[in-house]
Formats: C-alpha cells, sequence, structure tokens
C-alpha cells in the first residue's frame, strides 16, 4: 500500500498569512495526487486534483504543486473560512489512501 | 446539480449488518465510478470501495474486504454498500462519493452528505 505522510498535523496562522501543507508518498504516484479541505461536520470539498489543478470554485488562492513523491498545497493569503482539516490522496492505485491530515487553526 | 443522498445508517450490534444506500441525481450516474469514504470519530478520511461505472469491477479496502459488498443499479442512480459482519472499528461517517477520471488520475469530487454508522453493544 502506498503511504502518505502529511506534515506538520496542525499549524496555527493568522489572516493573510501564507500557509504551505506538504505530503509525501511513499513511492511515486506521478501527479496522481488530490487535495481535499474538511470542516467539522460537513463533507470533504474537492480543492486541487491531479496535482496542480483547480476544482471548479475553488478560490485562486489555493495552489498545489509537486510530482512523484513530494506534493505542496499552498494557500496564498489565508482567510478565516481556510481554517478546517486538509489531507491529500493518491489515486495511483489501489486501496487509495489518504494522508493523516493537517488542521489549520487561528493563532 | 449534483445530489448524493445516503440513507440507512443507524446503531447495529457487533457482527450485525446494514445496507446504506445512496440516491444520485444531477448527473449522469451511469457514467461515473462511484466510491464510499468513511470518517471515524477523530480519525482521518478512509477510501472503503469504489465500483466501477458499468459496475464490472470493484475494488476494496483490506479492513473490510469480505465484509462489504458494493453494487450499482445504473438504471435506478442508486449505490449501496452491504456491511456484514460490523465491527467497532466501522463505526464512522459514510460518504457516498462521485469519483471522476477513473482509470487516471482520479478523485472525488462530489460528496453526500454522509451518514453515520455506529457498531456497538
Amino acid at each position: 500500500d502506498i503511504q502518505m505522510t502529511q506534515s506538520p498535523s496542525s499549524l496555527s496562522a493568522s489572516v493573510g498569512d501564507r500557509v504551505t501543507i506538504t505530503c509525501r508518498a511513499s513511492q511515486s504516484i506521478s501527479n496522481y495526487l488530490n487535495w481535499y479541505q474538511q470542516k467539522a461536520g460537513k463533507a470533504p470539498k474537492l480543492l486541487i486534483y491531479a496535482a496542480s489543478s483547480l476544482q471548479s470554485g475553488v478560490p485562486s488562492r489555493f495552489s498545489g504543486s509537486g510530482s512523484g513523491t513530494d506534493f505542496t498545497l499552498t494557500l496564498s493569503s489565508l482567510q478565516p473560512e481556510d481554517f478546517a482539516t486538509y489531507y491529500c490522496q493518491q489515486s495511483y492505485t489501489t486501496p487509495l489512501t489518504f494522508g493523516g491530515g493537517t488542521k489549520v487553526e487561528i493563532k | 446539480e449534483v445530489q448524493l443522498l445516503e440513507s440507512g445508517g443507524g446503531l447495529e450490534q457487533p457482527g450485525g449488518s446494514l445496507r446504506l444506500s445512496c440516491a444520485a441525481s444531477g448527473f449522469t450516474f451511469r457514467s461515473y465510478a462511484m466510491s464510499w469514504v468513511r470518517h471515524a470519530p477523530g480519525k482521518g478520511l478512509d477510501w472503503v470501495s469504489s465500483i466501477v461505472d458499468s459496475g464490472y469491477s470493484t475494488y476494496y479496502a483490506d479492513s473490510v474486504k469480505g465484509r462489504f459488498t458494493i453494487s450499482r443499479d445504473n438504471s435506478k442512480n442508486t449505490l449501496w454498500l452491504q456491511m456484514n459482519s460490523l465491527r467497532a472499528e466501522d463505526t464512522a461517517v459514510y460518504y457516498c462519493v462521485l469519483s471522476s477520471g477513473w482509470g487516471g488520475p482520479s478523485y472525488f469530487d462530489y460528496w453526500g452528505q454522509g451518514i453515520l454508522v455506529t457498531v456497538s453493544s
């Protein structure tokens, strides 16, 4: 199985900050990497697919990069509605696997 | 508008069975793979199972293989998850998910609101 390791597991940031979350795969997954946002009590929401493609309707302050084993989700200027938990997920092979999540909290 | 509406959850004893249903609307159901993803309390997201558009191929997490069965009826726009031999560790919110791009860089782009399954005596 492909293991997905996210870091950090949590972070505190202020509105307007630039935030970077990393995700590392245990083997190369090309660009088969997606990012989701989940708020408490809500279903996850797709942000980025295929490592760097912005899902329709997602603000342009979200961006993704990377290929192979190392990937990054960047929020260029954190907004109040961005405080949530973020997950990466590989779709290279089954079993499909998620990272452990990164909780973004208000400083 | 894509809508995915789960039903069939609830409280079940260990060893029991439940059948989750997902009624889909707002898209061409027969053209998309579908999946179930769960979220246990205090834990991260966990992929459970997927089924391709035709229904001919299915995929399972090792933790549910042999106990859970995913199926679909494209004439009824409905997805199911039959869960047998339930364990306490199956307790979670279960999401029905539209899976785009299956066979390539696939992704979960539409999610239902989720349904709670609790396994406890």
